[in-house]
């Protein structure tokens, strides 16, 4: 069985400072791996998107970059956070690009920039 | 405008009564829809997938999918206390486009 796990659960930030999400996918090769942003109680917004590893496209941007360094791993990451970074950050896995394929998510990372 | 809208914003049922979402697309070239369920604190989790004109069946619940007014529909029968969550209804088309999520509907079953 697949398994995706984050990190870390849940980070309080300051403005302007750098951060690193982490997203790791257990029991799948070559998955497709996504970020996705969702502000408290509101919509999902995919930011990128991965097919292979070394290979991310932006969906939108947001300040923010993604890299996928290994098969297995997918990383969020900026420089300086904004107040407007705030919110739910999800990873997600799909077996095939396209809209047949279900995604299935992670647990999620609490972003909170104060 | 939003290309996925849903409807109601919110809802609440008694234990044991049916909910019902709804989910307007406003581009034809969506296809493919999918409902998932969020409880509070968690990643999404899909329910049913829906890509052909009609009704779908999956134990308690039910979608309908009709492409020519681009309406999707979720009905979830019998609803129970931990149906109580977020509700997304998802679009995509032919393309490898993301997924356009809709707002999400809350759904509260009260004991």
């Amino acid at each position: 069985a697949q398994t995706i796990h984050q990190w870390p659960v849940a980070e309080i930030k300051a403005v302007g400072s750098p951060l690193s999400l982490g997203c790791t996918i257990k029991g799948k090769s070559s998955p497709n791996l996504y970020w996705y942003w969702q502000a408290t109680g509101g919509t999902l917004q995919q930011l990128f998107y991965s097919i292979t590893v070394g290979q991310v496209e932006s969906v939108v941007q947001l300040n923010l970059s993604a890299s996928r360094p290994k098969d297995d791993q997918f990383i969020l990451s900026t420089e300086k956070l904004l107040l407007s970074h705030s919110g739910f950050y999800l990873c997600a896995w799909s077996p095939g690009l396209g809209g047949r394929n279900e995604q299935y998510f992670g647990p999620g990372t609490r972003l909170t920039v104060l | 405008q939003q290309k996925v809208q849903q409807s109601p914003e919110s809802l609440s049922v008694p234990e044991g009564g049916m909910a019902s979402f709804n989910c307007t697309s406003s581009d034809r070239n969506f296809q493919y829809f999918w409902w998932y369920r969020q409880h509070s604190g968690e990643g999404p989790k899909a329910l049913m997938s829906i890509f052909s004109d009609g009704d779908k069946k999956e134990g308690r619940f039910t979608a309908h999918l009709n492409k020519a007014s681009l309406h999707v529909s979720l009905h979830i029968r019998d609803s129970q206390p931990s149906d109580s969550a977020l509700y997304f209804c998802a679009a995509s088309d032919h393309n490898n486009n993301a997924p356009r999520f809709g707002a999400g509907t809350k759904l509260t079953v009260k004991p």
